[in-house]
């Protein structure tokens, strides 16, 4: 079945530091979401990347969307303590609005002052 | 506008015994899914339920079932409880008419089995 894996497992910066974390999958995607969870809460929708190469932003947040569409990537610029929690990517394998959704392996950031 | 919302938030089991968790979803939504969260790693697919039925599921055995109401709320149960079943289960909703919509999450049912 499909697998998305993504790396690091965990990244301890300062902040004020930048922070990347990638999501690799083993099949092609229809498309991939980004969502972050804070310690003890339930994950949050950050965006959605649907186009082969497509870069969004929101703020100190980057998103892409690789030219093969297996592959994402969230980058942050200078991390602030409220940056702190684990970012997941979750794709789609199929293209029907039923396709359902694969969460990667999350990569937790802590970020201290 | 209320999002979605989960009961119990904490439930201790025994193994054999069977639980069973609600979720109503957020307003306007008329799909939910339902996914394991075990510790420490990402959420897992169960099922989703749209117009009352089950459309996809994920590799779980049969053990796991789930409903959906006229109202769109949804209970997920599991019969047989393992001590594997211990976990954070996590429903999110969703609006299958405008194609691959995010998800809403509620805040989850921590399931302990002993």
């Amino acid at each position: 079945g499909q697998q998305v894996m993504q790396i690091p497992q965990y990244q301890h910066v300062q902040e004020g530091e930048d922070f990347t974390t990638y999501c690799n999958s083993s099949t092609t995607l229809s498309n991939i979401q980004w969502y972050k969870q804070r310690p003890g809460g339930h994950p949050v929708f950050l965006i959605q990347l649907v186009k082969s190469g497509e870069v969004k932003k929101q703020k100190r947040l980057t998103f892409q969307f690789g030219e093969a569409k297996k592959n994402s990537s969230l980058h942050i610029t200078a991390t602030q303590t409220t940056d702190v929690g684990t970012y997941f990517c979750a794709g789609r394998a199929g293209t029907g609005t039923a396709s359902k959704l694969t969460f990667g392996t999350g990569t937790r950031l802590q970020v201290t002052l | 506008d209320a999002g979605v919302t989960q009961s119990p938030t904490h439930l201790i089991k025994t193994r054999g015994q069977q639980v069973t968790l609600r979720c109503s979803p957020k307003s306007g939504h008329d799909t939910v899914s339902w996914y394991q969260q075990a510790l420490g790693q990402g959420p897992q697919f169960i099922f989703q339920y749209y117009e009352e039925e089950e459309r996809q599921r994920g590799n779980f055995p049969d053990r796991f079932s789930g409903h959906q109401f006229p109202n769109y709320s949804s209970e997920l149960n599991v019969n047989a409880l393992l001590l594997g079943d211990s976990a954070l289960y996590l429903c999110a909703s969703s609006l299958l008419g405008l194609g691959n919509q995010p998800q809403h999450f509620g805040d989850g049912t921590r399931l302990s089995i002993l």
